[in-house]
């Protein structure tokens, strides 16, 4: 059964700095997609990033970027420059593709502090 | 562009009632897809419909979920009747693309069931 794992429930970061957030999956197959999701206090969840398994390059979208290591089923978020309104809920999600239904984690409430 | 809105934003109920959510997909995208997440834990998929069709309906808890989706367009999720266990966030997504080729889900901002 494939799965994703996120092990850190919150996490907090002082304004302008830097901030990984974990995630890790099990899966048995080749190709697939990789998700980070944000969903801000009441408002709703958007995609952040994106990273497709055939693609050795980690996906960078302005000051989000991700550690993609598919031999060690890890798909880290670090979060450059923190603002606060990254303030949010941010969940790691697998797509395996031959079923479009995402797989998510449990999330991680990450706070920016001023 | 219009984005995905569910409705209601919130349900309060008493066990036993019954409850229908809405969902309205991005016009034009065929996929639709509900998931739940329960308090803490993580997103669970639900069911997925392409068009009128339920192409997956594999993550339906039990007979007491019904999700309907007529005419292709607006997705209704009935639970009859309602336990407490049913309490959570039930979220809507939609996207454009079938399976096989990079799959963006856009989310509504999720209905709010509390199961008293």
């Amino acid at each position: 059964a494939q799965t994703v794992t996120q092990s850190q429930p919150e996490m907090s970061v002082q304004e302008a700095e830097t901030v990984t957030l974990s995630c890790t999956y099990d899966t048995s197959e080749n190709n697939y997609y990789l998700f980070w999701y944000k969903q801000p206090p009441s408002r709703q969840m958007i995609l952040v990033i994106r990273q497709e398994a055939y693609k050795q390059q980690n996906a960078t979208e302005n000051r989000f970027s991700v550690n993609f290591q598919k031999a060690a089923k890890s798909f880290s978020l670090k979060i450059s420059d923190s603002q606060l309104g990254d303030t949010a809920m941010y969940f790691c999600a697998f797509d395996g593709g031959a079923t479009n239904k995402l797989i998510f984690g449990t999330g991680t409430l990450l706070a920016v502090q001023p | 562009e219009a984005g995905v809105t569910q409705f209601p934003s919130h349900s309060v109920i008493e066990k036993g009632q019954t409850v229908t959510l809405r969902c309205d997909p991005i016009s034009g995208h065929d996929n639709l897809y509900w998931y739940r997440r329960v308090m803490g834990k993580e997103i669970k998929f639900l069911l997925h419909f392409v068009k009128e069709s339920k192409q997956d309906e594999s993550g339906m808890p039990n007979n007491r979920f019904l999700a309907e989706r007529t005419g292709g367009t607006y997705s209704t999720l009935k639970v009859q009747p309602a336990e407490l266990e049913d309490s959570g966030v039930y979220f809507c997504a939609s996207s454009d693309r079938l399976a096989g080729d990079y799959n963006e889900q856009f989310f509504g901002p999720g209905t709010r069931l509390t199961v008293l």
